[in-house]
């Protein structure tokens, strides 16, 4: 069993959807848990940033964490066009130097 | 503000060739250094960490190594490339001294091996 499951899909939805992207995990010690977006042929960028339980909301983007039931969540609202991109979960350990990533859900936004 | 740099974007080597990638970063002093391996529709694998000049820490033992020679430079190297070092190799820093702050990412070199 992988560390951390992400369905890769691909996922398609019209523009102006709510989109739900979700990660589990297996090990409870995950403290720090992140959101990338990646464009083709480019680098992952931070989208959101959160520590232990709770939501983060960040203009567009929410981001949630239960650790009781080791699952996080990325819900982007108003979808746009430019938001088509693959999106990464990521976690670490606390004072662990490495971010265990999921495979990526790759996500299009259709006008 | 801080910004990383990679290059070449994109090459191609045959088997047997020798390898260096680098990466420098800009604006921040003593960062924490990381490279990584991107194979096609999978997640990012961890290759090597720095937290220090000359300190690096090896994740995956393989056919790469990597070297700090500089506080804000960050070389992956190889003496012979095999088919299976084909991929997507990105470099991230972080904020030193809090292992647990984000890493962010350059925009990665695409490698090919023939």
């Amino acid at each position: 069993q992988k560390e951390v499951e992400q369905d890769p899909g691909p996922l398609s939805v019209p523009e102006g959807a709510i989109v739900s992207l979700n990660c589990t995990y297996s090990n409870s010690a995950f403290q720090y848990f992140m959101w990338y977006r990646q464009y083709s042929r480019k680098g992952p960028e931070l989208l959101m940033y959160t520590y232990s339980s709770g939501n983060k909301e960040d203009g567009r983007f929410t981001a949630q964490v239960d650790k009781s039931s080791k699952y996080i969540s990325l819900f982007i609202r108003d979808s746009q066009p430019s938001d088509s991109a693959t999106y990464l979960c990521a976690m670490m350990v606390q004072g662990a130097q490495k971010l265990v990533f999921g495979q990526g859900t790759r996500l299009t936004i259709n006008p | 503000s801080q910004t990383i740099h990679q290059w070449p974007a994109t090459l191609v080597q045959p088997v047997g060739s020798p390898l260096s990638l680098e990466c420098t970063v800009e604006g921040t002093s003593n960062p924490n250094l990381y490279w990584y391996r991107q194979a096609a529709g999978r997640g990012l694998q961890l290759l090597f960490y720095s937290v220090g000049i000359g300190q690096i820490s090896s994740e995956v033992p393989q056919n790469l190594s990597a070297s700090r020679p500089q506080d804000r430079q960050f070389i992956l190297s190889s003496k012979k490339l095999l088919l299976s070092d084909s991929g997507f190799y990105l470099c991230a820093w972080s904020v030193w001294g809090n292992s647990n702050q984000p890493q962010h990412f350059g925009d990665g070199t695409r490698l090919s091996i023939l």
